[in-house]
């Protein structure tokens, strides 16, 4: 079957570095996205792994393995703005995706 | 940038009532798509278009329809509304027939009573 797993709730201070699992198992895999979205607010695009390996955005970086059905979203130098819900979604086939149910992070103070 | 619209934020609605809601995207992207969020369940779709004229049903497609006559409108339909279907429902877009980033609408926080 098709299935993404990630943690349901994370919490971390802020400044520090944060490491948001995802795991998949799913068939006509193309590619790992993350997104991002606040309270009551829609989901918008953070990254897209479609290789093995580490992307890096600013403080955002994110990391694919394909043999492992695995990805990770990192963090760095957390913000208080960075409390949000975290979703990982695999797509796969053409047009399909297949969403985690989020992962709720947490930034205090 | 992308603007992708949807016609509510927040509608309330009776058993049995037919509710339409639009989503319409400024960018010419092909593919269309309507969300449902419940907790606990994430993001599910209901139905997809790539086309005008053209859809396909998603995961959860029972009691809903959809409508792409303009490539940039896409309309979410629930014939006989059920207290089932109280929900967040999220229009997104995307450009084309390869896998691409998609774009969120504001979404619709809909109580069906």
């Amino acid at each position: 079957g098709q299935n993404i797993d990630q943690p349901t709730e994370m919490t971390a201070t802020e400044g520090a570095i944060v490491q948001i699992n995802c795991t998949y198992q799913t068939s006509g895999f193309n590619g790992l996205f993350w997104y991002q979205q606040h309270a009551g607010e829609a989901p918008t695009f953070l990254s897209y792994n479609v290789l093995d390996g580490l992307e890096e955005k600013g403080r955002f970086s994110s990391f694919l393995s394909r043999s492992k059905g695995y990805s990770y979203l990192l963090l760095k130098e957390l913000q208080m703005k960075d409390s949000a819900s975290y979703l990982c979604a695999g797509g796969i086939l053409t047009y399909k995706y297949i969403f985690g149910t989020g992962t709720r992070l947490k930034v205090l103070a | 940038d992308v603007k992708v619209t949807q016609s509510s934020r927040y509608l309330v609605k009776r058993t049995g009532e037919k509710v339409f809601l639009e989503c319409v995207q400024d960018m010419d992207h092909e593919n269309m798509f309507w969300y449902r969020q419940d907790p606990g369940l994430g993001l599910r779709l209901i139905y997809f278009s790539y086309d005008v004229k053209m859809k396909e049903k998603g995961d959860i497609p029972e009691g809903y329809s959809v409508s792409r006559e303009k490539k940039e409108r896409f309309s979410l339909i629930l014939e006989s509304a059920s207290t089932n279907q109280t929900s967040m429902y999220l229009c997104a877009s995307s450009l084309s027939e390869n896998q691409e980033t998609q774009y969120f609408g504001p979404g619709t926080r809909l109580l069906v009573l």
